[in-house]
């Protein structure tokens, strides 16, 4: 039972242009999400995350944006970098009342990013 | 540089045998988690600890344990090794109270 799908397994934008990543989920427990990025030969870098009580959130060039009602999550990068280029995972997960985090981040498959120059 | 460090980098062993993958968490995390990566899987949450205390568990075989230590090092001991078992497994480390966890670089399992 996949709880958290990123259903494009590729993505290829131009240098300059907006990549637009996708994610959603199905636990409606699911109050805190994150996005990392990914290179091959090394672990996940954390990007950027964003709780439930906000839609939206950002940090210089990244901008996650969150629809609730449509268990939707999506990463948007602008502008594009051939440095960029990883693969982008989204991850979520439930935290209590107190904000302690449960501690298991349940993640997508995954999105190959190509950024051409 | 995460500030997370695993060791070995690259294990190559036979079926049947048992390994330990060892996990130095950021210096100040007291939260250690364990993650497995296969081809057809993704990444999948294993095990977490908290200051020594086991504190979540995943889809965790029962041939594989971990434990923290009081330095906060972690080792994860897979035993019984079976082929598809062979993946990357990543250890992450956070402050106990947020959920941004860092990775390390990861371990590379290869059963023969």
């Amino acid at each position: 039972d996949q709880q958290v799908k990123q259903n494009s397994p590729s993505l290829s934008v131009q240098e300059g242009r907006i990549s637009i990543l996708n994610c959603d989920y199905t636990n409606s427990m699911f109050d805190y999400f994150l996005w990392y990025k990914k290179y091959p030969a090394e672990g996940p870098t954390f990007l950027i995350s964003i709780s439930s009580i906000k839609d939206k959130n950002e940090d210089g060039r990244f901008t996650v944006f969150l629809n609730k009602s449509a268990k939707h999550l999506s990463l948007h990068i602008v502008p594009s970098q051939p440095g960029d280029s990883a693969v982008y995972f989204c991850a979520a997960s439930v935290t209590n009342a107190g904000g302690t985090s449960y501690g298991k981040l349940t993640f997508g498959q995954g999105t190959i990013l190509t950024v051409h120059p | 540089d995460s500030g997370v460090t695993q060791t070995p980098k690259h294990l190559i062993t036979a079926t049947g045998q048992r390994v330990t993958l060892r996990c130095s968490p950021r210096s100040g995390d007291l939260s250690v988690y364990w993650y497995q990566q296969s081809l057809d899987q993704g990444l999948q949450f294993l095990i977490q600890y908290y200051n020594g205390e086991e504190r979540a568990k995943g889809n965790i075989l029962e041939r594989f344990s971990a434990q923290q230590f009081p330095d906060l090092h972690s080792e994860l001991n897979l035993s019984s090794l079976e082929l598809g078992d062979s993946a990357l497994y990543f250890c992450a480390s956070s402050v106990y109270l947020r959920d941004e966890q860092y990775f390390g670089p990861g371990t590379r399992l290869t059963v023969t």
